[in-house]
């Protein structure tokens, strides 16, 4: 059973802070993602990573990094916190192969930027 | 890129009627269609999914349909159960670098007993 786990459920952070969010997968997944998710905008894709190393900008990287270091750990950084950051976080993983292409997420990390 | 509408953004029926969420995109390249259940609280979940080849898939009480002409694809929710009430979205992928998926805005389903 595909386990995508996330570092924190809840965090509150200060304008200006660095934040790190963290998410592990246990699959072997080569695709990893990160999504914002706010009400009636659905999910928006930050950043994606389809290896190790490599990261592809998605519909909304501004303000915000990654870190791909390993193949089961995708990072998301937020360099200098502001309040329109605040949002639903979810990770999510899947498999490279055509035909397998499922998307597995995490729990979520609720960000509140003070 | 893409871009999927969903509609309605939400939507109340009575328990045991049925419900139609609809999403439509706009690149013919897309050839994979996923729709995800997210009940308050939890993650998304991988419901039911169709592949550009097929234009309708069952499983149990949920299925979906496609109509790529039109490029629209439909999720059809019968005898709806309380349980049911959750937020649904669909998503398109091209299966492009990173299989990416392009989401719709949700919709949000209220099942009333």
């Amino acid at each position: 059973d595909v386990k995508v786990t996330q570092s924190s459920r809840y965090l509150v952070k200060r304008t200006g802070e660095k934040v790190f969010l963290e998410c592990v997968q246990d699959m072997d997944h080569e695709n990893m993602f990160w999504y914002r998710q706010d009400p009636g905008l659905g999910l928006r894709l930050i950043y994606f990573s389809y290896d190790v190393k490599m990261k592809e900008k998605g519909d909304i990287p501004e303000g915000y990094s990654v870190s791909r270091e390993k193949k089961e750990r995708f990072s998301l950084i937020l360099e200098s916190a502001s309040t329109n950051q605040t949002s639903m976080y979810l990770c999510a993983s899947s498999l490279l192969t055509s035909g397998k292409e499922t998307q597995y997420f995490g729990p979520g990390t609720r960000l509140l930027v003070l | 890129g893409e871009n999927v509408e969903q509609h309605p953004s939400t939507l109340s029926v009575q328990e045991g009627d049925s419900a139609v969420i609809k999403c439509t995109y706009s690149d013919s390249a897309s050839n994979y269609f996923p729709w995800y259940k997210q009940e308050l609280g939890k993650r998304p979940q991988l419901i039911i999914d169709i592949r550009s080849n097929v234009g309708e898939k069952k499983d149990q009480r949920i299925a979906v349909t496609l109509n790529k002409t039109a490029k629209h694809f439909s999720l059809h929710i019968t005898e709806t159960q309380p349980e049911d009430s959750a937020v649904y979205f669909c998503a398109a992928s091209s299966g492009n670098t990173g299989n990416q998926f392009y989401f719709g805005t949700g919709t949000s389903l209220t099942v009333i007993p």
